[in-house]
């Protein structure tokens, strides 16, 4: 069966990076976007951006470009969101998942909380 | 890219029916026949419940049904029960090629 597994919780100070880890098991990893997802506390979703695990190519939300890198490691199946200049509104729970079509967002991880603080 | 708009809260009884609007543009939901809808309950990862405007996935009732007229589009919850309590989020692909949210509806089964 599908299964997204995301590494665990991080705390970490404003100005810093974080880099969450996404991986893959039942299924082709490079046969699906990746997708990133956040949701702060007590707030929306909001959706940050997409890997193709098969070139590599991504495409970011407007509000990230410039502090989101997307990549991914087909040898074993994991893709990665690094978010960079880290403010403290940029803590929440982030997910990785992934469609069934062509735009849905069927699968997703159990989420990863990060938490920016001083 | 604005987030799509959702009406804050919904309700109804039980047994009832209640419908979810989501309003874009033609830059998005007029665009595209690719609007999804989520369930999400609290502390939990949010589920598809629709996607590609009104496909239901294997293991969604068919209690939940969705369409869309120009830059608006639907879902609608007949039968409400006790378990359809939750917040619902619309997604669309929009014409740059990212993805854009509702700002989500908090549905109460009175």
């Amino acid at each position: 069966q599908v299964q997204l597994v995301q590494s665990g919780a991080e705390v970490t100070k404003p100005g810093a990076s974080v880099k969450v880890s996404c991986k893959a098991s039942g299924y082709t990893f490079t046969g699906f976007y990746i997708h990133w997802v956040r949701q702060a506390p007590g707030q929306g979703l909001e959706w940050m951006g997409r890997i193709n695990p098969h070139i590599g190519d991504t495409k970011y939300a407007q509000k990230f470009q410039g502090r989101v890198i997307m990549t991914r490691d087909t040898s074993i199946s994991t893709v990665y969101m690094e978010l960079s200049r880290l403010r403290f509104d940029d803590t929440a729970v982030y997910y990785c998942a992934r469609p069934i079509g062509d735009y849905d967002l069927h699968y997703w991880g159990q989420g990863t909380l990060v938490t920016v603080s001083s | 890219q604005s987030a799509l708009t959702q009406p804050a809260s919904v309700s109804g009884s039980p047994g009832q029916s209640i419908t979810i609007s989501c309003t874009g543009t033609s830059n998005d939901i007029g665009g595209y026949k690719s609007v999804s809808w989520y369930q999400q309950h609290p502390g939990k990862a949010p589920k598809l419940m629709i996607f590609d405007v009104s496909d239901r996935p294997s293991g969604v009732s068919d209690r939940f049904s969705a369409s869309k007229s120009g830059n608006t589009a639907s879902l609608t919850i007949s039968g409400l029960q006790a378990g359809d309590e939750a917040d619902y989020y619309c997604n669309s692909h929009t014409n740059n090629g990212t993805h854009v949210f509702g700002t989500g509806t908090k549905v109460t089964v009175l």
